[in-house]
């Protein structure tokens, strides 16, 4: 079946750049998408990148996808404490009603 | 205003006795799933349903039983054979669950404790 794999921490300092990483190992994606999940809340939608796409920029997002190593990466730049939240990485196989799958989440903490 | 709600936000039961909780979405979704998360685990699915009257299992959906009667309502029951029920409860709908795009809109979560 597939897998989606993400590192579970990362720190930075509000101003820095944060890269999350996430691999992936169904060939077969069509989409791959960046949830955010706040404590206590619910996910929502960050961005998303279709499979024929290399890169994708949505403000302070930036969506990086190499087919090749099955690798997407989310930037954010100019990271702010609001930043701060658990992102999950999440894929869409390409085969009739299949649903999402989700990474375990990176867990990305935003100090002053 | 149009999106998912779940109640209630946190939920506390005795050991052995069922539980339902509830998922409304006024999205005019078709497709509608319920995830469990566990710190550390990610979101794991339990069962979806992609119209009325329909629904399949997921990965972990021992324990667990729903239904859909009603294209805006998808009740999750949390029964006495869930070894390991206390987790976050969230609940998504999408416009359907085939095609290649399949944005999910999540509800707020709710909080189950099992004493």
């Amino acid at each position: 079946g597939e897998d989606v794999e993400q590192s579970l921490f990362l720190s930075v300092r509000e101003g820095d750049s944060s890269v999350i990483n996430c691999t992936y190992t169904d060939s077969s994606s069509t989409y791959l998408y960046w949830y955010k999940q706040e404590p206590g809340a619910g996910l929502q939608l960050l961005t998303y990148i279709f499979s024929n796409m290399d890169m994708k920029q949505d403000q302070r997002l930036t969506v990086l996808l190499n087919k090749k190593d099955k690798h997407l990466s989310l930037r954010i730049a100019d990271t702010q404490t609001g930043d701060s939240a658990i992102y999950f990485c999440a894929e869409k196989e390409n085969s009739g009603y299949s649903t999402l799958t989700f990474g375990k989440g990176t867990m990305l903490l935003v100090s002053p | 205003d149009g999106g998912i709600t779940q109640s209630p936000k946190y939920l506390f039961r005795k050991e052995g006795q069922n539980v339902t909780l509830s998922c409304e979405q006024n999205l005019n979704h078709d497709a509608m799933y319920w995830y469990r998360q566990d710190p550390g685990q990610g979101l794991r699915l339990i069962y979806y349903s992609q119209i009325v009257n329909d629904f399949q299992k997921g990965d972990i959906a021992e324990g667990y039983s729903v239904s859909r009667e009603k294209k805006e309502s998808f009740p999750l029951t949390v029964t006495s054979a869930q070894k390991n029920p206390t987790a976050f409860y969230l609940c998504a709908s999408s416009t359907r669950a085939g095609g290649p795009y399949n944005e999910q809109f999540f509800g707020p979560g709710t909080r189950l404790t099992v004493l």
